[in-house]
């Protein structure tokens, strides 16, 4: 198994709140992402890294924001938690781009924003 | 109509059968891959594929990249099997992968 470790594991938090994920890897893979699960909407992409401090956004980026300041950590950050963003947050890395390296993920943070 | 498209939705068999996954896409692509997603969550990697066959244990994945159609295989399917297996796709970006629905397999024993 790939060495990804994603804190919080469940998290409930109120709207308005700040919140942060924490994703660390012991790969030393270049590549990290951070991805939410949503019933009928698959696996979306927020946001990506592809090395220290140069990030990128997804798909889904609106509401979030990301930081690598470590090969070993991508940290996602919700400024002021919606409802809209309770989700599945997958952490994801790989060695070299997606278009010709696997990709492992982490074990998921469920965000519940009440 | 999305770019990948994954059949069966939902597929129940006996423990024993012979399992077909069958993903095709509408782009060109550089890979693509197979993931399983058991209840609870977790997603592994099984197949990153940019042409012909590999095979890991009773998986074996195939793609045919002029039919733009990758099949995943599961022989001597056991319950343990039951999960929700993706197909996702490269296309033009090196750091998006386009996603497929999933396949919900269902292994009765």
């Amino acid at each position: 198994d790939a060495g990804i470790t994603q804190s919080p594991r469940h998290k409930v938090t109120e709207t308005g709140t700040p919140v942060t994920l924490r994703c660390h890897q012991t790969e030393n893979h270049r590549y990290m992402y951070w991805y939410r699960q949503d019933p009928g909407h698959g696996l979306r992409l927020i946001h990506y890294s592809y090395g220290v401090k140069d990030t990128d956004k997804g798909e889904v980026s609106d509401g979030y924001s990301v930081s690598r300041s470590k090969t070993e950590d991508f940290l996602l950050t919700l400024e002021s938690a919606t409802s809209s963003q309770t989700s599945v947050y997958f952490c994801a890395i790989s060695s070299g781009t997606v278009s010709g390296n696997t990709i492992y993920f982490g074990e998921g943070s469920w965000l519940t924003v009440v | 109509k999305n770019e990948v498209e994954q059949s069966p939705q939902n597929l129940t068999a006996q423990e024993g059968e012979f399992i077909t996954i069958n993903c095709s896409y509408s782009v060109g692509i550089s890979a693509l891959h197979w993931l399983q997603q058991h209840p609870g969550g977790g997603i592994v990697s099984l197949f990153m594929l940019s042409s012909g066959k590999k095979k890991h244990g009773r998986l074996i994945a195939t793609i045919n990249i002029q039919e733009k159609h990758s099949s995943l295989h599961i022989t001597a399917s056991h319950p343990r099997d039951s999960a929700v297996y993706i197909c996702a796709v490269s296309g033009d970006s090196n750091y998006q992968l386009i996603w497929g629905a999933g396949t919900k397999l269902i292994i009765k024993p």
